[in-house]
């Protein structure tokens, strides 16, 4: 059975940090490019960032770049996503999401954790 | 970017209806385009591939089509159960992008 389960979230204030992690059971996750993908409440979905199989590529949307940076423990079959200087307009549920590489059809995803930036 | 529009926003239908949901991209992506189903409190769950192609699991009655820039989502004989938003996504250039997203209430 496949699992994605997320972790790390919460309540942070803004300008703080924030690290996300995603432990992944059931298919070959270093064979996977893994996503960040987000959903503001009671809005739509929005890509946030991609990482290779090998963590040798990286992408970024143009909301969070320069302030996320995602990373991955093949031997921990773990995703991480590093958020800092966190604004109120990141506040949403934060979606780990496996594909087979970065211009594909995302096939499993986490359930989800809340962050909420809030002073 | 490539930006994805969705059509309609919200759709309340009667069960055993047809249902047709359109996303236009703003740029041609061949058959780069994915459609999934968000139920309340779920996470979204892979619908149609590549445009048109069906996913193990998924009951025949979900379908699509298109190519380009225009594409379609049908739902034929709609049922309670498909009570849900669904949204289209694109894979074909970075950023990938998601459309609004066409939410679907039952009558």
């Amino acid at each position: 059975e496949v699992q994605l389960v997320e972790s790390g979230g919460g309540l942070v204030q803004p300008g703080g940090s924030l690290r996300l992690s995603c432990v992944v059971s059931g298919f070959t996750f270093s064979s996977y490019a893994m996503n960040w993908v987000r959903q503001a409440p009671g809005r739509g979905l929005e890509w946030v960032s991609v990482i290779s199989g090998n963590s040798g590529s990286t992408y970024y949307a143009d909301s969070v770049k320069g302030r996320f940076t995602i990373s991955r423990d093949n031997s921990k079959n773990t995703l991480y996503l590093q958020m800092n200087s966190l604004r109120a307009g990141d506040t949403a549920v934060y979606y780990c999401a496996g594909a087979n590489n970065y211009y594909d059809k995302i096939d499993y995803w986490g359930q989800g954790i809340l962050v909420t930036v809030s002073s | 970017e490539i930006v994805l529009t969705q059509s309609p926003d919200f759709q309340s239908v009667t069960p055993k209806e047809k249902v047709t949901i359109t996303c236009r991209a703003s740029q041609s992506i061949g058959s780069n385009l994915h459609w999934y189903q968000q139920k309340p409190d779920q996470s979204p769950k892979l619908l149609i591939k590549y445009a048109s192609q069906s996913i193990s699991g998924v009951p025949s009655r979900f379908s699509g089509s298109g190519s380009g820039t225009d594409f379609t989502l049908t739902i034929n004989t709609l049922e309670a159960e498909d009570a849900a938003a669904y949204y289209c996504h694109q894979s074909s250039r970075l950023p990938q992008t998601f459309g609004p997203g066409t939410k679907v209430e039952i009558k």
